[in-house]
């Protein structure tokens, strides 16, 4: 079936060290997302692309860091320069032009900061 | 900027009829959905508007005004599983980027 597929659901990281989140569909989808969410907030977007090899920053870049070298894949890094990466991470994806181009979203990714 | 405003949380019974309301000031403008996410879960896509009026799908309806800068969410026939919160988000016209508001906690009682 197809879909997007993230990993890892949960992961633990301590302060300094930094983490990638992978992102990987197979909806042949031109455009990539990420999000982030924090308890009773919205979805901030922080990064996203609408082509291989180009992305752009969204809202709340910093301590962030994508790559787009696949169509299929778009692998979120938080970095130990981010203030406060505990959140709940969501990867979407897109068609990006033409059609309703309603964003699908990956199961999430629960990061916690001990 | 954006701005998307939501209502924080509503409470309805089983079998009513309920609307979630949302209002939106953007520096463009390319769609309007509206995405359930349970708690814990991702968002699932519920409804699409680009155009004013009424959009029909099952128990779900969603309604656009442009020119108010307005869209509401109605829910018939509320089933208990129908307790999630509901996402209001704009699709701007430049990189097709989505614009979240802080959904509306859907409270639904026997």
């Amino acid at each position: 079936d197809g879909g997007i597929t993230q990993s890892p659901k949960y992961l633990f990281r301590k302060e300094g060290q930094n983490v990638t989140l992978s992102c990987e569909q197979n909806l042949n989808h031109d455009a990539m997302y990420w999000y982030r969410q924090d308890p009773g907030q919205g979805l901030r977007l922080i990064y996203y692309s609408q082509i291989v090899n180009d992305f752009q920053k969204g809202d709340i870049a910093e301590g962030y860091s994508v790559s787009r070298e696949k169509k299929e894949s778009f692998p979120l890094t938080v970095t130990s320069a981010q203030k406060n990466p505990t959140a709940f991470y969501l990867c979407a994806s897109s068609i990006g032009s033409g059609g309703t181009g309603e964003l699908f979203f990956g199961e999430g990714s629960r990061l916690t900061v001990l | 900027g954006q701005n998307i405003d939501q209502p924080t949380e509503m409470t309805a019974t089983e079998g009513a009829i309920v609307q979630i309301n949302c209002t939106y000031q953007t520096s463009g403008f390319n769609g309007l959905f509206w995405y359930q996410q349970h708690a814990g879960e991702a968002p699932t896509f519920l409804s699409y508007n680009v155009l004013d009026g009424l959009e029909e799908k099952g128990r779900f309806s969603s309604f656009l005004s442009r020119s108010k800068g307005y869209s509401y969410l109605l829910l018939k026939e509320l089933q208990m599983k129908d307790s999630a919160s509901y996402l209001c988000a704009v699709r701007d016209n430049n990189f097709n980027k989505f614009y979240f508001g802080s959904g509306t906690k859907l409270n639904v009682k026997p």
